[in-house]
């Protein structure tokens, strides 16, 4: 099945730092998604984006799928950015739910 | 608010016993999904219906079963429980199949003692 690498595993940063997690995946995709878990353990959407580029705020997303990768930029951090941010995507042409990464955790320190 | 619902948020069972967890998808949406989190596994898929028929499956064990009801909601019915089914299921839904945004319930937390 897709592979799905997401890095780094974990990050520390200050608050008001910026940050760029990356998505690599291993076939073709038609549908990528970005998740914020936050403490509680809800899983909230933040972009759906199989390809292109799109801003939502201090956040912005990019996917090169030509290239099997998408970016997700978070500027400004603060400290509710905190958690685990999960890149997912299904593979093209299959009957399949999503596949998710194992994350990248998080931790904006005031 | 993702406007997905999950009943019950948390559950506690014994092994061998058998649970059902319930999910309204958003109102509109024809898709249904069901996803389990374990701290060893991830988040892994189980399995998807549209418009109440099963269109894909994905890791979910013989004796997790679910189906889809004429209103839309669905139930994931889990059975002769383990100390490893403990996990964090989550229901999604789309307004149609996989290739749609997908949005996800708050969760059931399911602990087997």
């Amino acid at each position: 099945g897709i592979q799905v690498e997401q890095s780094p595993p974990d990050l520390i940063l200050q608050e008001g730092a910026n940050s760029t997690l990356r998505c690599n995946f291993s076939d073709s995709v038609n549908n990528l998604q970005w998740f914020h878990q936050n403490p509680w353990g809800q899983l909230i959407n933040l972009f759906y984006i199989p390809s292109g580029t799109k801003q939502n705020g201090r956040l912005s997303a990019t996917t090169v799928a030509t290239e099997r990768y998408s970016l997700l930029y978070i500027s400004s951090s603060q400290t509710t950015d905190s958690g685990v941010y999960f890149c997912a995507v299904k593979v093209g042409g299959g009957a399949d739910g999503l596949t998710f990464g194992k994350g990248t955790h998080l931790i904006i320190q005031p | 608010d993702s406007g997905v619902t999950q009943t019950p948020k948390h559950l506690i069972t014994a092994t061998g016993q058998r649970v059902t967890l319930r999910c309204s998808p958003r109102s509109g949406d024809l898709s249904v999904y069901w996803y389990q989190q374990s701290l060893d596994q991830g988040l892994q898929f189980l399995i998807q219906y549209y418009n109440g028929e099963e269109r894909a499956k994905g890791n979910i064990l013989e004796r997790f079963s679910a189906q889809q009801f004429p209103d839309l909601h669905s139930e994931l019915n889990l059975s002769s429980l383990e100390l490893g089914d403990s996990a964090l299921y989550f229901c999604a839904s789309s307004v149609a199949g996989a290739t749609y945004e997908q949005y996800f319930g708050p969760g059931t937390r399911l602990t087997v003692t």
